[in-house]
């Protein structure tokens, strides 16, 4: 079965550093990669996805993730950090037309 | 602004109530789905509907009865549960299509007393 893992539970970051969170695949052929955000409180946002084409991809809120097939890695970043961006980091990949997700990593934001 | 409403948004029930959540999606969906997120453990998937139809039931209590009416309405009926089934449900939403963007509701926050 298709699967991600997150490899760190908990990341602290400053305002205004930089931010990149990892996360690695399992999966047979090309896979479709997904990362979402949970602010406190909320539900799930989709921050961007990967299907086809250019490995960067752009998402909102000023994240972009690359994927390396090579390193079976789908890592996220923010080259700078806003006190906003402290929430919990979902990284998934599909599983039937469902999704399976990642243990989530939550970001903590200093100021 | 979402395109997947969730009713109540916070839930405070006895042990021996009974009570529902409400889910709504406007986005032309044909699949439905109840996740549990419980204090420091991953999601867990406990129900998906896809056109209308039961398809997936992850060993789910039976105190916890889905019911799906319509591809745009799905409740999750609530009775005679325990204090560990305190967490927040969230409700979300998919077309039945490989690589899908899933999209989810605020989640319900439950409190089993």
């Amino acid at each position: 079965a298709q699967s991600v893992t997150q490899p760190d539970i908990h990341i602290t970051v400053s305002e205004g550093a930089s931010l990149e969170l990892r996360c690695n695949y399992s999966y047979g052929a090309t896979p479709y990669l997904f990362w979402y955000v949970q602010s406190p409180g909320q539900g799930l946002q989709l921050l961007l996805k990967y299907f086809s084409g250019d490995t960067l991809v752009q998402g909102i809120k000023g994240f972009e993730a690359e994927f390396k097939r090579s390193q079976s890695s789908f890592n996220l970043r923010k080259p700078s950090v806003h006190w906003s961006d402290a929430a919990e980091y979902f990284c998934a990949v599909p599983e039937g037309y469902k999704l399976s997700f990642g243990a989530g990593t939550t970001v903590t934001v200093r100021a | 602004e979402t395109g997947v409403t969730q009713t109540p948004r916070h839930l405070v029930m006895g042990m021996t109530n009974k009570k529902s959540l409400k889910c709504e999606q406007h986005l032309g969906h044909n699949a439905m789905y109840w996740y549990k997120q419980s204090a420091k453990k991953p999601l867990e998937l406990m129900f998906v509907y896809s056109l209308e139809e039961r398809v997936e039931n992850n060993s789910v209590p039976s105190r916890f009865s889905p019911e799906c009416p319509n591809s745009s309405h799905l409740f999750l009926h609530l009775h005679t549960l325990q204090p560990e089934d305190s967490a927040l449900y969230l409700c979300a939403s998919s077309q039945v299509e490989f690589g899908n963007t899933i999209y989810f509701g605020e989640g319900s926050w439950l409190t089993v007393v």
